[in-house]
């Protein structure tokens, strides 16, 4: 299965700025995915990253405030823009290199002071 | 609209006990479902199941699949406090689409 590295582990950020989340996967990956994981609560989908093309964001998500880059085939990132302390949650990325083996990354805990 | 249900939301045991996990879902275009453990950040992968009827072991927990009642349970069996954690249970149409996922069971098992 594929190994992915997520970066940075942890960030406490003031409200207002921006902070971008990387993964770097170490395989060919056609699509990748971005969960956020709100603290009690399950794991949201919040937008699929095609290389090549715009991200496909979720009801509830746009693009001025979760931008998404996707410049090749092993990596892609998300920034959480103007952030506020509802932003504070666990950011995940995801690959599916291998048809159903699903693997993630090891996650990025997001604080907003 | 799709979606995957699992029940109890938490679940509080002691040592030695065993559980089962529930997962049922109404979703179109099936291809698998699967279990994952969280602890910390990172979901861990448990099972995937495709099959019905066929069950999935690893150690202590097992996984089956009911195709036709539209639902699959984890079993853990001779729990340890190393077994706490969330349980997340999710549907997976194809290698090129997202799992979409359950609430999540928070297992805690107290010595």
């Amino acid at each position: 299965s594929a190994v992915i590295s997520q970066k940075p582990s942890r960030d406490i950020c003031q409200r207002g700025t921006s902070l971008t989340i990387q993964c770097q996967v170490d395989s060919q990956v056609t699509m990748m995915f971005w969960y956020r994981q709100q603290p009690g609560q399950s794991l949201t989908l919040i937008a699929t990253a095609n290389q090549g093309s715009e991200a496909t964001y979720e009801s509830g998500f746009v693009i001025d405030k979760f931008p998404i880059s996707r410049p090749n085939l092993t990596f892609s990132t998300l920034t959480v823009s103007n952030m506020s302390p509802e932003d504070s949650s666990i950011y995940l990325c995801s690959v599916s290199p291998a048809n159903y083996g699903y693997t993630f990354g090891s996650g990025t805990r997001l604080t907003v002071v | 609209e799709d979606k995957v249900v699992q029940s109890p939301l938490s679940l509080v045991v002691h040592e030695g006990d065993t559980v089962t996990l529930n997962c049922s879902y109404e979703v179109t275009n099936f291809r698998s479902l699967l279990w994952y453990k969280q602890e910390k950040k990172a979901p861990t992968f448990l099972f995937m199941l495709t099959s019905s009827g066929i069950e999935k072991k690893s150690g202590r927990l097992s996984s089956i699949l009911d195709k036709k009642e539209l639902f699959s349970i984890l079993n853990i069996t001779a729990t340890q406090t190393g077994d706490s954690a969330i349980y997340l249970c999710a549907w997976g149409p194809s290698g090129n689409t997202p799992l979409v996922f359950g609430k999540g069971t928070r297992l805690s098992v107290i010595a």
